[in-house]
């Protein structure tokens, strides 16, 4: 049972921004997000809530505030269609927690 | 460049035991942390355990505590996830991951190793 909730899908077409929501967010450690595209491993996209890796495109964007985090996808192409995951690691608990993950598809 | 290779998936009965392997190259296992996180068959991910770089943090989700168990070789660069009385809901690829040590990111992830606990 996952204790970030995220939305089970988000559609938009190509050019549009899509945004993927992440809330329940306790403690004080940033969240990262990960891309997983069907039959593949996830992919680390966003760090530090904000930061994004070497290699990954800046139409992918983080943002964090109180007890949620956001993860924008601005102009969307057909690539990106894949499951993305929020995950954090809580003090509390001593454990990684991991959002539901999002579907996104590309109309 | 690093790598993570994971090994040792099988199909195995319900109350039986399998060791998972994840060799690390292109990095040193001595500066980083590893998490092994594992997904069901059409299922969101669910993390099971990690293992700090000086082996003093060792953590385990509350699903396989006492049942699971992380360990590492410093000398093969390899981390294991030996796993006990199996149970058919552990069915899941099974994914080693490093941990980036900036923030609980984590950074490379291999390709996985399928467990099917069946009879």
């Amino acid at each position: 049972q996952s204790v970030l909730t995220q939305p089970p899908s988000v559609s938009a077409a190509p050019g549009q921004k899509v945004t993927i929501s992440c809330s329940g967010i306790t403690g004080n450690n940033p969240i990262s997000w990960y891309q997983q595209v069907p039959g593949a491993a996830p992919k680390l996209l966003i760090y530090a809530s904000i930061r994004r890796p070497s290699g990954i495109p800046d139409r992918f964007s983080g943002s964090k505030s109180g007890t949620s985090a956001t993860l924008g996808i601005t102009g969307p192409q057909a690539g990106d269609e894949a499951d993305y995951y929020c995950g954090t690691w809580d003090s509390s608990l001593n454990a990684m927690i991991f959002g539901g993950g999002t579907k996104l598809t590309v109309l | 460049q690093v790598q993570l290779v994971e090994s040792g998936g099988h199909v195995v009965q319900p109350g039986g035991s399998l060791r998972l392997s994840c060799a690390a190259s292109g990095f040193n296992l001595r500066g980083y942390g590893i998490h092994w996180v594992r997904q069901a068959p059409g299922k969101g991910l669910e993390w099971v355990a990690f293992i700090w770089n000086d082996e003093k943090n060792i953590h385990h989700a509350d699903s396989v505590k006492g049942r699971f168990t992380i360990s590492r070789d410093t000398s093969r660069n390899t981390v294991y996830l030996q796993m006990n009385d199996l149970r058919a809901e552990d069915t899941a690829v099974y994914y080693c991951a490093r941990d980036a040590t900036r923030g609980w990111d984590l950074d490379y992830w291999g390709r996985g190793t399928l467990v099917t606990v069946s009879s």
